[in-house]
């Protein structure tokens, strides 16, 4: 099946800091996904984006398709930053269902 | 707030009991998807409903059934539970059964079996 593979698994930064999170997948994709799972366990959706560039406040998102990797990139860290990423995908011509990487753990500090 | 709701949110029980678990989908899709949280198996795709229909299945376990009821809200139904099944389940939903198209996530239902 599908790899998908999450680095770095664990990132500890100071508030205010930038950071970027990568997300490799081994197949073409139809959807890529990227949530954050608060302390909570909720799954909250960041983006939607199998394909190109967002953004969304301190948030931003690109991905290339062609090359299979994703990049999340928070700026300004904040400590309800702190939580799970995890990215998920869609294999193209698959059912819909999404295969999730093992996710990145990020604290951030006061 | 996704729009997708799921209870209980906590469901506590012991070893060889049966629970179900409820979602809800956002107002207008018609697809459901259940998801499994394990400490050991991560994120993974259990079951998916397409407007009453199974759509596709995954790691699912015989002893865990599904099913979508015509007003669209779904029921995992899990039996005969172990100490293994204690996991945070997750049900998603999507405007259309077919591929790329974003899903969205319900606040998930945490089971404990003891």
């Amino acid at each position: 099946g599908i790899q998908v593979e999450q680095s770095p698994p664990d990132l500890i930064l100071q508030e205010g800091a930038n950071s970027t999170l990568r997300c490799n997948f081994s197949d073409s994709v139809n959807n890529l996904q990227w949530f954050h799972q608060n302390p909570w366990g909720q799954l909250i959706n960041l983006f939607y984006i199998p394909s190109g560039t967002k953004q969304n406040g301190r948030l931003s998102a690109t991905t290339v398709a062609t090359e299979r990797y994703s990049l999340l990139y928070i700026s300004s860290s904040q400590t309800t930053d702190s939580g799970v990423y995890f990215c998920a995908v869609e294999i193209t011509g698959a059912n819909s269902k999404l295969t999730f990487g093992k996710g990145i753990t990020l604290s951030v500090r006061p | 707030d996704s729009g997708v709701t799921q209870t209980p949110k906590h469901l506590i029980t012991a070893t060889g009991q049966r629970v179900t678990l409820r979602c809800s989908p956002r107002s207008g899709d018609l697809s459901v998807y259940w998801y499994q949280q394990s400490l050991d198996q991560g994120l993974q795709f259990l079951i998916q409903y397409y407007n009453g229909e199974e759509r596709a299945k995954g790691n699912i376990l015989e002893r865990f059934s599904a099913q979508q009821f015509p007003d669209l809200h779904s029921e995992l139904n899990l039996s005969s539970l172990e100490l293994g099944d204690s996991a945070l389940y997750f049900c998603a939903s999507s405007v259309v059964g077919s591929g790329g198209i974003e899903q969205f996530f319900g606040p998930g239902t945490r089971l404990t079996v003891l």
